[in-house]
């Protein structure tokens, strides 16, 4: 299985501050990755998809990029609702579809 | 609108038996690819079964042999028929839609499953 690798495992940041997370894949994935949100008790909510692509309704703040085996998710301006737990997924390897481990990112 | 409601979750002894069931609105199950994905207590995300639309099925190696995945057509609703349950199958058991071969844009609430005795 591809094994997918996310950094950090947790951050804090304050309200308007830019945020990176990154994903690595054990080996190329192509742009066949997903990024998601979740909340403590909720589903997780895609937000990127195709590494880059912003699904409808996800604020423009949020946005994606890579190819191969390194991935980021950006947020350029911490929103109060943005402290959350996300997650990347490959799915170069369907249906054995893997995801990272998950970043937390926290108020500072 | 598109809504997916998962229920069957509860409370079962180890070697025990549990149907979890996922009904759907706003789109037709048996049209697109739909997953089983869990999420232990205070860990990651898990992927656990898929069926295809045409009815083929695939199971991650930690579940293989043990759990079924399946779907009702009249009912619009997808199933996970799980047996000879283990402690390491407690979690949040979601279901989801999956857009084609690639991410998942669609999730039910979740409902939990704790084996224990």
């Amino acid at each position: 299985d591809i094994q997918m690798t996310q950094s950090p495992s947790s951050v804090s940041a304050s309200v308007g501050d830019r945020v990176t997370i990154t994903c690595r894949a054990s080996q190329g994935i192509s742009s066949w990755l997903a990024w998601y949100q979740q909340k403590p008790g909720k589903a997780p909510k895609l937000l990127i998809y195709a590494a880059s692509s912003l699904q409808s309704g996800v604020p423009s703040r949020f946005s994606g990029s890579g190819s191969g085996t390194d991935f980021t998710l950006t947020i350029s301006s911490l929103q109060p609702e943005d402290f959350a737990t996300y997650y990347c997924q490959q799915a170069n390897s369907f249906p054995r579809i893997t995801f990272g481990q998950g970043t937390r990112l926290e108020i500072k | 609108e598109v809504q997916l409601v998962e229920s069957g979750g509860g409370l079962v002894q180890p070697g025990g038996s549990l149907r979890l069931s996922c009904a759907a609105s706003g789109f037709t199950v048996s049209s697109n690819y739909m997953s089983w994905v869990r999420q232990a207590p205070g860990k990651g995300l898990e992927w656990v079964s898929v069926i295809y639309s045409g009815g083929s099925t695939y199971y991650a190696d930690s579940v293989k042999g043990r759990f079924t995945i399946s779907r009702d057509n009249s009912k619009n609703t997808l199933y996970l028929q799980m047996n000879s349950l283990r402690a390491e199958d407690t979690a949040v058991y979601y279901c989801a839609r999956e857009r084609t071969m690639t991410e998942f844009d669609y999730w039910g609430q979740g409902t939990l499953v704790t084996v224990s005795s």
